[in-house]
């Protein structure tokens, strides 16, 4: 099946430090990669809609300039937390639909754990 | 109208007994019902989705039963092993649009 590999799986940095997280899809192209923040015990909240080649959408309540998403190519997506304060400490999850057809499953990484000190 | 409320919260059952975990949405655009299945410390994964031209689908142990005139939708897993204890989340979208996620349900299967 589709394979979605996330990098790193756990981070643990000071406050100030900006992160890096990376999104690829392993066997198939993602024109489109999401992102979303999951609390414990809590569902999934999507921080915004990455498209190859253009801006991401950001949505209501995230703040653009502090999760910064580049979606590169059709495989890869990062999405940076600039600045990183302990309130950003999190499970970031991105997943990835493929290139064709509306309502592609959308095939989901492990996940970052985020730790700021 | 975009929400999607799922229930119960938790689920507690019997090894070889039946969960079931149910949706309930508003909006009527949505046209694609997966379920997801989340391990700790893992990314959700696809187990099984729906479309509402179909009132069930079975794959294996998994079915998804589809209520569309009651805007209802529910994953029941049968004979349900330990291994399935994780938190569920079903899930609807329209086309061109977002996955929106219900709350969640932490099943534990003891044996």
């Amino acid at each position: 099946g589709a394979v979605v590999s996330q990098h790193p799986s756990r981070v643990i940095c000071k406050s100030g430090t900006s992160v890096k997280i990376e999104c690829r899809s392993l066997d198939f192209q993602a024109t489109t990669m999401f992102w979303y923040r999951q609390f414990p015990k809590q569902s999934l909240m999507l921080m915004a809609t990455s498209n190859e080649g253009s801006k991401a959408t950001y949505e209501q309540g995230v703040e653009k300039d502090k999760f910064l998403i580049n979606h590169a190519s059709l495989t890869l997506s990062t999405l940076t937390v600039t600045s990183a304060h302990p309130e950003d400490s999190s499970f970031y999850i991105c997943s990835a639909s493929s290139l064709t057809g509306d309502n592609q499953p959308q095939h989901f990484g492990d996940g970052t754990r985020l730790s700021i000190l | 109208q975009q929400q999607v409320k799922q229930s119960p919260q938790s689920l507690i059952v019997q090894k070889g007994g039946i969960s079931i975990i149910n949706c309930a949405y508003e909006n009527t655009a949505f046209d694609y019902f997966p379920w997801y299945q989340q391990f700790p410390g893992k990314g959700p994964a696809l187990l099984i989705a729906i479309r509402p031209d179909v009132s069930e689908k079975k794959e294996g142990r998994f079915t998804i039963s589809f209520n569309k005139s009651a805007k209802q939708f529910s994953l029941h897993i049968m004979d349900s092993q330990p291994g399935d204890s994780a938190t569920y989340f079903c899930a609807a979208k329209s086309s061109g649009d977002k996955l929106t996620f219900g709350t969640g349900t932490r099943l534990a299967v003891r044996p």
